[in-house]
């Protein structure tokens, strides 16, 4: 069974700039996953940042952006604030359904 | 504006049973895929199941199969899900999300279900 792989946790600090990845246990993300990428605070529904690897959802400051890092689909963020500590999950397409990672926890500090 | 609301959670006995609703507004909803996410409390989320927009397809990860049942009423703009057979591993907060094949783009605030003898 294929695993969607996320860093546990990540540090930044207030206006620097973080990459998350979002791997597998077995091959390569690519396009064809259509990755995407969802933000949530504890208590709080997710809210979606990007999808199709690169594609913001309505709404999102363009702080936010997704790409393909050689094997893994990224999250960047730029200019982190206070408020972008969250957990962090993709989801890759697998065919029959969705995959989430395990997510990341982001600490701004 | 699109809004979704839950509801149907509670507490129940292993072996039982349970029906989630999702009242959607502020769309179309017969245009669009709907999905059932879960997070079992201070974990990660999982994909649960999704229904095409005209009710004609389902799919479901693995390990609710054979128990959980998607449909949608489209003329009620309400998505639910059949839990049966419950199990102490389904205690979770379900969110309704509407998306389509390859991603979810609104969320519903969820609704909890403890499965607790």
């Amino acid at each position: 069974q294929t695993v969607v792989t996320q860093e546990p946790s990540f540090s930044v600090s207030p206006g620097g700039t973080v990459t998350l990845t979002c791997g597998l246990s077995s091959g390569s993300v690519s396009t064809s996953y259509y990755p995407s990428w969802y933000q949530q605070t504890p208590g709080q529904a997710p809210r979606t940042l990007i999808y199709s690897t690169n594609t913001r959802s309505s709404g999102v400051p363009d702080r936010f952006s997704g790409s393909i890092l050689g094997n893994k689909a990224a999250l960047t963020i730029t200019g982190a604030q206070a408020d972008d500590e969250s957990d962090y999950y993709c989801a890759l397409y697998m065919g029959s359904g969705l995959v989430f990672g395990g997510g990341t926890k982001l600490t701004v500090l | 504006e699109v809004q979704l609301v839950e509801s149907g959670g509670d507490s129940v006995q292993p072996g039982g049973s349970l029906r989630l609703s999702c009242a959607a507004s502020g769309f179309t909803f017969s245009s669009y895929w709907m999905h059932w996410v879960r997070q079992a409390p201070g974990k990660g989320l999982v994909w649960v199941s999704r229904v095409y927009s005209d009710g004609s397809s389902t799919s479901y990860v693995d390990s609710v199969k054979g128990r959980f049942t998607i449909s949608r009423d489209n003329a009620k703009s309400t998505l639910y899900l059949q839990i049966n057979s419950l199990r102490a591993e389904d205690t979770a907060v379900y969110f309704c999300a509407r998306g389509g094949k390859t991603v979810l783009d609104y969320w519903g605030q969820g609704t909890l279900v403890t499965v607790s003898s």
